[in-house]
C-alpha cells in the first residue's frame, strides 16, 4: 500500500531564504508525482508535475526533483517571498492495485516572514 | 481556458439530510475525481469517473455516491449526513491517462450541524 510522507510538517523562514520541502513514498511503482499549493480554505493549485521517467521539473523559482528508486522528491523554492506562505502537498499517482487516483502526503505548512 | 468549477462554494446542512455537489471539469477532460479533505484525515480519495463510468472507488460508506454525465460534468451525493461529513470536498479534472496531471477546483465547504 502506497504511503506518502512529508517533512517537515511546518516551516517558518525569513523572506529571501532558499528552502527545500521533502516528500517520500513507499512504493516506487508510480506514473508521476505532482506538487500542489493550498491556501487556507481554498482548492489545490498545481505547481509541478514530474513523470516517473523524469528527474526534475522547473517553473520560475520552483524546482522539483524525483528519485523514484529511493522514493523521494524535493521541492526547492528559491528566494522565498511572503506570498509563498501556504500549505504544500505532494501527491503520487501509483500503478498496481487501484489506479486513477492520487495519494497525498499530509503537507508542509510554510510561513515566510517579511 | 476555464478551470474546474465546483458549486456551491459553501453549504450548511442538518444531520440526516442529503446533499448534492456539482463539478464541471476543464473542457475536453473526461476524468473527474472527488476527494474529501478534513483536518484529521487529510485528503482522501472518494471516487473517479471516466466517460460516465466509475473506474475507481475509495474506502467510504455507501452513503457517498456519484455520477458523471455525457458532458463530463459530475455530481456527488451524500445521504443521511453525519457530523463527521463536514469537510472540504474537492473535485479534480484530468484527461484520464496515467501520465496526465490533475487540476483541482476551489472546493465545496460542507458543514453539517
Amino acid at each position: 500500500k502506497q504511503e506518502v510522507t512529508q517533512i517537515p510538517a511546518a516551516l517558518s523562514v525569513p523572506e529571501g531564504e532558499n528552502l527545500v520541502l521533502n516528500c517520500s513514498f513507499t512504493d516506487s511503482a508510480i506514473y508521476n508525482l505532482q506538487w500542489f499549493r493550498q491556501d487556507p480554505g481554498k482548492g489545490l493549485t498545481s505547481l509541478l508535475l514530474i513523470q516517473s521517467s523524469q528527474r526534475e521539473q522547473t517553473s520560475g523559482r520552483l524546482n522539483a526533483s524525483l528519485d523514484k528508486s529511493s522514493g523521494r522528491s524535493t521541492l526547492y523554492i528559491a528566494a522565498s517571498q511572503p506570498g509563498d506562505s501556504a500549505t504544500y502537498l505532494c501527491a503520487v499517482h501509483s500503478y498496481g492495485g487501484a489506479t486513477n487516483k492520487l495519494i497525498f502526503g499530509t503537507g508542509t505548512l510554510l510561513a515566510v516572514q517579511p | 481556458k476555464a478551470g474546474v468549477t465546483q458549486t456551491p462554494r459553501y453549504l450548511i446542512k442538518t444531520r440526516g439530510q442529503q446533499v448534492t455537489l456539482s463539478c464541471s471539469p476543464i473542457s475536453g477532460h473526461r476524468s473527474v475525481s472527488w476527494y474529501q479533505q478534513t483536518p484529521g484525515q487529510g485528503l482522501q480519495f472518494l471516487f473517479e469517473y471516466f466517460s460516465e463510468t466509475q473506474r475507481n472507488k475509495g474506502n467510504f460508506p455507501g452513503r457517498f455516491s456519484g455520477r458523471q454525465f455525457s458532458n463530463s460534468r459530475s455530481e456527488m451525493n451524500v445521504s443521511t449526513l453525519e457530523l463527521g461529513d463536514s469537510a472540504l470536498y474537492l473535485c479534480a479534472s484530468s484527461l484520464g491517462r496515467e501520465n496526465h496531471g490533475y487540476t483541482f477546483g476551489s472546493g465545496t465547504r460542507l458543514t453539517v450541524v
